[in-house]
């Protein structure tokens, strides 16, 4: 099992739905959550940290659910310029943690 | 402000060739990292060293080397190149410890073995 698990997708939407992204994480002891947007043949990009009690930037939501060890992604009023992949990262913060990434969801805004 | 560097951008290798990716960071981040990704995959986990003098593997090591002799370096050396490494790869780095540590991105590499 992957330690880090991610909605498959694709996600096909039009101009300003609502969409959300699941992330699973099967190591109990990480400690620190994140979304990251990646653009066609470039570098992952922070979009943000998740936050055990919610965080919201803008049209984007993140949740995190330690208990059933999963984190989402919500974004409201989706624009064109959201069209990319999205991929959650889990973080160990010990001196021995290493940081693992989800395949990644790609999302497809459309018009 | 340079953050993380990697070279080359693209390389092109035949198999059974050798080479080595740089990697460096100037932010005195203690973890570094390559990933590799694959076309239309997420990224793997190569390996990956939480300060100099300590490396450890990740999940498809097979192939590559490291070495961690300062905080700033990180190369990932391949040793027999094979077509099954044609891959970009990534070179990122952050702190450790504490919460909320971003993990930054090189430009990534684009690596062909014909």
């Amino acid at each position: 099992r992957k330690e880090v698990e991610q909605d498959p997708g694709p996600f096909n939407v039009p101009e300003g739905a609502t969409v959300a992204f699941n992330c699973t994480y099967s190591n109990s002891a990480s400690q620190s959550f994140f979304w990251y947007r990646q653009d066609c043949r470039k570098e992952p990009k922070l979009l943000m940290s998740v936050y055990s009690s919610g965080n919201e930037d803008g049209r984007f939501t993140a949740q995190l659910n330690r208990a059933s060890q999963y984190i989402s992604l919500l974004i409201r009023d989706s624009k064109l310029s959201d069209s990319a992949t999205y991929l959650c990262a889990v973080h160990l913060n010990t001196n021995a943690g290493k940081s693992t990434f989800g395949d990644g969801t790609t999302l497809t805004v459309k018009p | 402000n340079a953050g993380v560097t990697q070279t080359p951008k693209f390389q092109v290798l035949k198999t059974g060739q050798s080479m080595t990716l740089q990697c460096a960071q100037d932010m005195n981040h203690e973890y570094m990292s390559w990933y590799r990704q694959d076309p239309g995959m997420g990224l793997r986990l190569i390996h990956y060293s939480v300060g100099a003098g300590i490396t450890d593997q990740g999940e498809v090591p097979n192939g590559y080397n490291v070495s961690r002799s300062t905080t700033e370096d990180f190369p990932l050396r391949l040793l027999s190149a094979a077509p099954s490494q044609t891959s970009v790869y990534f070179c990122a780095s952050r702190f450790t410890g504490g919460a909320g540590n971003t993990i930054y991105f090189g430009e990534g590499s684009w690596l062909t073995v014909v």
